[in-house]
């Protein structure tokens, strides 16, 4: 199985300021055969809720989602930014690859606004 | 929009079957892969499987042959059994709807809000 790796495990940023994650998976998720993407994508979990959907393709965000989200990164290490964190950006973060089944997750971060 | 819906007993014994159902409303199950995901108390994401419109299914191997994904499309239900269920199947189990296409499955678009499952004598 693809292994993906978080970092950090939580974060704790004030309201304005910026958050970074990383993920990092075990082997190369970039297809060179499919317009050059990374099957990646990245959730936000809020508690009691379900997964939502932030980003795929690990730059394309999802429908409804806010610009302050961004995604970037490429073969082996990505990066999920919030920019102007807001308190209701208080979640915990996955990221997820699709490259090779079976389909596998990451950790989680926790994002606390400090 | 597509809304998915989980619904299972919520306690089962060791060594039973697991048995949920996830009713898929506001869209077709054609066309889509339809996942189940488990969440254990620690908050780890698993895959369990998939099956698509078309009814292949594909499982998480950690899960052996205990698994069984099946979908009626007359009533936009599928459902989930694990057989042979120990506490370590202790978890929120989910349904999402996955994209892809005739030889890929990608990321998941849409969740349901999740049935918690409990393992216990």
């Amino acid at each position: 199985d693809i292994v993906m790796t978080q970092s950090p495990d939580s974060l704790a940023v004030s309201l304005g300021d910026r958050a970074t994650i990383d993920c990092k998976s075990s082997q190369s998720i970039l297809y060179k055969y499919n317009n050059n993407r990374n099957y990646l994508a990245w959730y936000q979990q809020k508690p009691g809720q379900s997964p939502k959907l932030l980003i795929y393709w690990a730059s394309t965000r999802a429908s409804g989602v806010s610009d302050r989200f961004s995604g970037s990164g490429s073969g082996t290490d990505f990066t999920l930014t919030i920019s102007g964190l807001q308190a209701e950006d208080a979640a915990v973060y996955y990221c997820h690859q699709y490259y090779r089944s079976p389909p596998t997750f990451g950790q989680g971060t926790k994002v606390e606004i400090k | 929009q597509v809304q998915l819906q989980e619904a299972g007993p919520g306690l089962v014994k060791p060594s039973e079957t697991l048995s949920l159902t996830c009713i898929v409303s506001g869209g077709s199950t054609a066309n889509y892969y339809w996942s189940w995901i488990r969440q254990s108390p620690e908050k780890a994401l698993e895959w369990i499987g998939y099956i698509s419109g078309g009814g292949i299914t594909k499982y998480n191997p950690s899960l052996g042959s205990r698994v069984a994904i099946s979908l009626d499309t007359s009533v936009n239900r599928i459902s989930l059994r694990v057989r042979s269920v120990t506490a370590t199947d202790t978890a929120v189990y989910f349904c999402a709807r996955q994209q892809g296409d005739d030889y890929n499955f990608y990321y998941m678009d849409v969740w349901g809000k999740g049935t918690t499952v409990i393992v216990s004598s």
